[in-house]
C-alpha cells in the first residue's frame, strides 16, 4: 500500500498565486487532515475532514480552502499565496473514533515557499 | 494555541543511555500519542495512550501518562544512532490533535 501520497513535494510561488496541494490515502481512512509545520513551532493544524462531504476548520484556517468529496482525496487549496505560508505542509490519515482520532499516518510533506 | 508542549527542547545522549522526555497538556484528552520525525521526513507514530492507561510498553519505548498532572513522559531505552530525531506529543479532546514544538534528540556513537 502506498499509504499517503502528497503532491508535489516541492513548490515555489509568488505572492498573490493560487494552488492546490494534493493528498490522497489507500487505507480507507474516514479521518484527514493538513498541518504546516514552521521551526520551532510544531504541526498546526489548518483544517480536517471526519468523512466525504465534511470539513471543518483547525488552528490556522486562514488563506486555505478544502474540500473532500471522496473518501481518499483531501486536497488543500491557496486561495491567494502570501509568504506567511512559507512552510512544510503535511497531510495525515486516521480512522475516526467516537470525537477522537486514533494513529495519523503522515505523507512526506509538501515544501512550499512564497516569494 | 499548543495543547501539548514538550520539554525538553534538546537532548544529547551516548549511543547505549536512556532518553527521557516529558509533555504537558492543558485540557482533558481521549488519548496521548507520541511521533518521531527524521529530518526532512513525515512523522511516524510511536505509541498510542489512552486516558484510562497510566503506562505502555512497545519494545525499547515506555510511556507513562498522569491525568492528574496532565503530563506524560516517553522514555527510549539503550538508545541507538538511529534514534536521532525529533519526538512530538499529540494530544486533544476532539478531532483537534495538537502537537508541541518537540524534543530533538540526538545520539552520539
Amino acid at each position: 500500500n502506498a499509504g499517503v501520497t502528497q503532491t508535489p513535494k516541492f513548490q515555489v510561488l509568488k505572492t498573490g498565486q493560487s494552488m492546490t496541494l494534493q493528498c490522497a490515502q489507500d487505507m480507507n481512512h474516514e479521518y484527514m487532515s493538513w498541518y504546516r509545520q514552521d521551526p520551532g513551532m510544531g504541526l498546526r493544524l489548518i483544517h480536517y475532514s471526519v468523512g466525504a462531504g465534511i470539513t471543518d476548520q483547525g488552528e490556522v484556517p486562514n488563506g486555505y480552502n478544502v474540500s473532500r468529496s471522496t473518501t481518499e482525496d483531501f486536497p488543500l487549496r491557496l486561495l491567494s499565496a502570501a509568504p506567511s505560508q512559507t512552510s512544510v505542509y503535511f497531510c495525515a490519515s486516521s480512522y475516526a473514533g467516537q470525537k477522537n482520532t486514533g494513529e495519523l499516518f503522515f505523507g512526506e510533506g509538501s515544501r512550499l515557499t512564497v516569494l | 494555541s499548543q495543547q501539548g508542549e514538550e520539554d525538553p527542547q534538546a537532548l544529547s545522549i551516548q549511543e547505549g543511555e536512556n532518553a527521557t522526555m516529558n509533555c504537558s497538556y492543558k485540557t482533558s484528552i481521549n488519548n496521548l500519542q507520541w511521533y518521531r520525525q527524521n529530518s526532512g521526513r513525515g512523522l511516524v507514530h510511536l505509541i498510542l495512550i489512552r486516558s484510562n492507561e497510566r503506562e505502555k510498553h512497545s519494545g525499547r519505548l515506555r510511556v507513562t501518562l498522569d491525568t492528574s498532572k496532565k503530563s506524560s513522559s516517553l522514555l527510549i531505552t539503550a538508545s541507538r544512532a538511529a534514534d536521532t530525531a525529533s519526538y512530538f506529543c499529540a494530544t486533544s479532546p476532539d478531532y483537534k490533535l495538537s502537537f508541541g514544538a518537540g524534543t530533538t534528540v540526538t545520539v552520539r556513537a
